[in-house]
């Protein structure tokens, strides 16, 4: 089946330093990905829809100028959080949607767990 | 606007027992609806989901779910609960395989030995 990682795995950083999560199809062309955040014992939020191209559309209540995302190409996305700080700590998951023939699905990457200090 | 209800933060089941979670829905549309299982520390793994075709859907490691559109319900179902089956589940919608997923506040379903 179609695979999406994720990198990294997990990320400890400073408060008020920024940090880069990349989300990449391995097996397919993903014109849109989706970021999640889920903290912990809590479901799973949406927080912007990334289309290859063009700029994002965030959920309400999301600061887009804190939560950079960037889709420049068909296989990757990043999510960069500015200026992290406590609160940012969570659970970062990205998913990828493979429109394909014959197929119309996403797929989940595994997760990024950012602790901030 | 869609939304999902999960009856039910926690569930516990004796081990070969059946497992019910429950799922509610709200959809102006007809809906797409996702199972999604997961582990400690990890992604989503996707058990199922309906599209519209057959009212019954089966799934991976024995689970099904049924679409009943008169009771908006998307229950989860497994005849006989494993240990393995131990994990955080949770119901989902939305418009289409391809637009944003809306998820419910998840179920973590024990097994007892």
């Amino acid at each position: 089946g179609a695979v999406v990682s994720q990198h990294p795995s997990w990320v400890i950083c400073k408060s008020g330093t920024s940090v880069k999560i990349e989300c990449r199809s391995l097996d397919f062309q993903a014109t849109t990905m989706f970021w999640y955040r889920q903290f912990p014992k809590q479901s799973l939020m949406l927080m912007a829809t990334s289309n290859e191209g063009s700029k994002a559309t965030y959920e309400q209540g999301v600061e887009k100028d804190k939560f950079l995302i960037n889709h420049a190409s068909l296989t990757l996305s990043t999510l960069t959080v500015t200026s992290a700080h406590p609160e940012d700590s969570s659970f970062y998951i990205c998913s990828a949607r493979d429109g394909g023939i014959g197929t119309d699905t996403q797929y989940f990457g595994p997760g990024t767990r950012l602790t901030v200090l | 606007a869609q939304s999902v209800t999960q009856l039910g933060s926690h569930v516990s089941v004796s081990e070969g027992a059946l497992v019910l979670l429950r799922c509610n829905y709200s959809s102006s549309v007809p809906p797409y609806l996702f199972w999604y299982v997961q582990y400690p520390n990890q992604g989503l793994q996707l058990l199922l989901k309906y599209t519209s075709a057959a009212t019954l859907v089966k799934g991976i490691n024995g689970f099904e779910a049924e679409f009943k559109k008169s009771e908006t319900s998307f229950h989860l179902t497994k005849p006989s609960a494993h240990m393995s089956d131990a994990a955080e589940y949770f119901c989902a919608v939305s418009y289409s395989s391809a637009s944003k997923i809306i998820f419910g506040s998840g179920t973590r379903l024990s097994i007892r030995p």
